[in-house]
């Protein structure tokens, strides 16, 4: 079974347009640590937010939001008022206390329209 | 502080041969991770290394093998190369602990022919 799963595989919006990139994990640990990266046609993947299980305080960054709930096991990602260079791969991530690796999605692919 | 690097940026082979790739973490970072992106899919974990030792691995083949050396950079080594380990080969450096985040280099392109 998939422990992290990114529905959306591909989102296309237009410029300015609010955008939710969805993220539902799954684990039984109780001590974890959810992560957001963003992967643009270059090919690194970019750091943007690492949460863990004990805090669930969402978090906004600039046009950035997350938002943490664990009664859902999700870890939604919200763009404000998105822009060209928004478009990218996004993937969540999962890591379990127990064991050192970290599980993936399989990504949604964000185009913003001009 | 020098991110992730990696090298080569592209390498081209032919089915059969050997691919080594190189990957050289952040300063002070002692575990590094490799994962392979085929075309239009997700990363797949391949290898994990902490101070010297192979921690885990994915569910590759032993010809996907490599190492970690004293300075904690890595090579991954993919002997008998196929047409399908053509994908974006990424290294990743992390400090140890659980629940530190990994940071990723820009990649090594790998096209098998």
């Amino acid at each position: 079974a998939q422990k992290v799963t990114q529905a959306q595989t591909e989102i296309s919006v237009v410029e300015k347009e609010d955008v939710t990139l969805d993220c539902v994990y799954e684990t039984r640990d109780t001590t974890y640590y959810l992560f957001w990266y963003k992967q643009p046609p270059s090919g690194e993947l970019v750091f943007l937010i690492r949460r863990n299980s004990f805090d669930e305080q969402n978090e906004i960054s600039g046009r950035y939001s997350w938002n943490f709930q664990k009664s859902t096991s999700s870890f939604n990602f919200t763009i404000t008022a998105s822009q060209v260079v928004d478009s990218a791969v996004y993937f969540c991530a999962l890591r379990e206390n127990t064991g050192n690796q970290f599980y993936f999605g399989t990504g949604t692919s964000l185009t913003v329209i001009p | 502080e020098a991110g992730v690097t990696q090298s080569p940026t592209h390498l081209i082979k032919t089915r059969g041969q050997q691919a080594t790739l190189r990957c050289s973490p952040i300063s002070g970072h002692t575990s590094v991770y490799w994962y392979q992106q085929a075309l239009g899919l997700g990363l797949q974990f391949l290898l994990w290394y902490d101070e010297g030792e192979e921690r885990n691995r994915g569910n590759f083949p032993p010809r996907f093998s490599g190492r970690q050396f004293p300075n904690y950079s890595s090579e991954l080594n993919v002997n008998a190369l196929e047409l399908e380990d053509s994908a974006l080969y990424l290294c990743a450096s992390s400090l140890v602990e659980s629940e530190e985040t990994q940071y990723f280099g820009p990649g090594t392109r790998l096209l098998v022919l």
